[in-house]
């Protein structure tokens, strides 16, 4: 069975750093593109940024590039989403997904992201 | 840039009722790369239909995916109490994904 697990809410102070996390299970990691989409409380869904595992091709939303690092460790089978310096408006719910054929077709449970000013 | 824009916002219908839920492209898009999402409160997103009118595993046949060039469309032919939800299209090309804003389905 596939999954997406992904790390603990955060509470953030604006300007720290921050890396969640998305352990996958079920398939061939290195196989399958696998991003991250945010939710802003009560909009809709970014596309963010997503990785190919098996030789770490990284593609940005142009919304993102430069906004945040993508990255992942096959020994973990974990795709990770980063920030140097966070800001107050990126307080979101953050998922990570598994891309096929164009869509994606396995959400991770969600990380709720909190930061304060 | 693509931009898929889905009206209305909202939409109310009661239980047993047919749904159409409408998508439209900015401009003429492949179904192959076309797919449809239900999100219910406080729950990630799920993937409903994808090449535009294939479901996915375990969606249930009430829901059907069509459409073509900038005009897509998702029905529901009978509504269950449990798909009154957010609805989302999405389309991916050239190394890019976007979403429509969502209709939200409603109970009349």
């Amino acid at each position: 069975e596939v999954q997406l697990v992904q790390s603990g809410a955060e509470v953030k102070k604006s300007g720290e750093s921050l890396k969640i996390s998305c352990q996958a299970s079920g398939y061939i990691f290195n196989t399958y593109w696998i991003g991250w989409v945010r939710q802003m409380a009560g909009k809709g869904l970014e596309w963010m940024g997503i990785i190919h595992p098996g030789d770490s091709d990284i593609r940005y939303s142009p919304s993102f590039q430069g906004q945040v690092t993508i990255s992942a460790d096959k020994s973990l089978t974990t795709a990770y989403l980063q920030w140097s310096g966070l800001k107050a408006s990126d307080t979101a719910m953050y998922y990570c997904v598994r891309h096929y054929d164009g869509n994606f077709d396995y959400w991770g449970q969600g990380t709720l992201v909190t930061v304060s000013s | 840039e693509i931009v898929l824009t889905q009206s209305p916002g909202t939409l109310s219908f009661s239980p047993g009722e047919r749904a159409t839920l409408s998508c439209r492209a900015s401009q003429s898009v492949s179904s192959s790369y076309f797919a449809w999402y239900q999100q219910k409160p406080g729950q990630a997103p799920r993937l409903l239909i994808y090449g535009a009118s294939s479901r996915a595993t375990g969606i249930p046949d009430r829901f059907s995916g069509s459409g073509s060039g900038t005009e897509f469309t998702l029905t529901i032919s009978r509504l269950e109490p449990e798909d009154f939800a957010v609805y989302y299209c999405q389309h991916y090309d050239s190394s890019l994904y976007t979403f429509g804003q969502g209709t939200k389905l409603e109970i009349k």
